[in-house]
């Protein structure tokens, strides 16, 4: 399997903060990589696919970057809507996985 | 836009068969190009993948799991279903159906293993 390594666990930020949240991959996934956004007592929602692409009605502060093994999600400018947790996943190859979430928290 | 709902037991023995059904809305489960997938989510392991089918009925489980799982599709129902056997306490976890590549995904459903 594809082990899928998000780091940090938690972060702590401010509203208006540029946050960044780094996903590793054990070997390449080309760019096929999502993230979601989750909150308490929800389904994951998808922020972005293909490493790049926003889901439509998704907000322009979140973008993703990367390819190969190394990926980032970033939020330009933080939003009291933003703490939540974010997930990366790949789907490249069988079985999808998964990082293990990054909690952004209130500073 | 396409809305999906888990059913079933919300509690199920260990060493029994945990069953649950997606129903599908707002489209037809036919319509080409998705996967329709399982997921589950814990606190100690995360989200994981449990497999999925196509409109064809082709599957794909998750090495893990593949020896106990059952994904099948209902054409007539508009719905999509899981079967997993024989269940311990660490199968406890919110379970998720969904679709992909255009992301859907249902409420979840939280299915407990216990005597």
């Amino acid at each position: 399997d594809i082990q899928m390594t998000q780091s940090p666990s938690t972060l702590s930020a401010s509203i208006g903060d540029r946050v960044t949240v780094t996903c590793r991959a054990s070997q390449s996934i080309s760019n096929w990589l999502a993230w979601y956004q989750q909150k308490p007592g929800k389904a994951p929602n998808l922020l972005i696919y293909k490493a790049s692409t926003l889901e439509s009605g998704v907000p322009s502060r979140f973008s993703g970057s990367g390819s190969g093994t190394e990926f980032t999600l970033t939020i330009s400018s933080l939003q009291p809507d933003d703490f939540a947790t974010y997930y990366c996943q790949q789907y490249t190859i069988y079985p999808w996985t998964f990082g293990q979430g990054t909690k952004v928290e209130m500073k | 836009q396409l809305q999906l709902q888990e059913s079933g037991p919300g509690l199920v023995k260990p060493s029994q068969t945990l069953s649950l059904t997606c129903t599908v809305s707002g489209g037809s489960i036919t319509s080409g190009g998705y996967t329709w997938n399982w997921i589950r989510q814990t606190p100690k392991k995360g989200l994981e993948w449990i497999g999925n089918i196509y409109q064809s009925g082709n599957t794909n489980y998750n090495p893990s799991l593949k020896s106990r799982v059952t994904i099948s599709i209902d054409r007539s129902k508009n719905q999509f279903s899981l079967k997993l056997r024989p269940v311990t306490a660490a199968d406890t976890a919110v379970y998720y159906c969904s679709t992909w590549p255009v992301s859907y995904w249902g409420q979840g459903t939280l299915v407990t293993v216990s005597s």
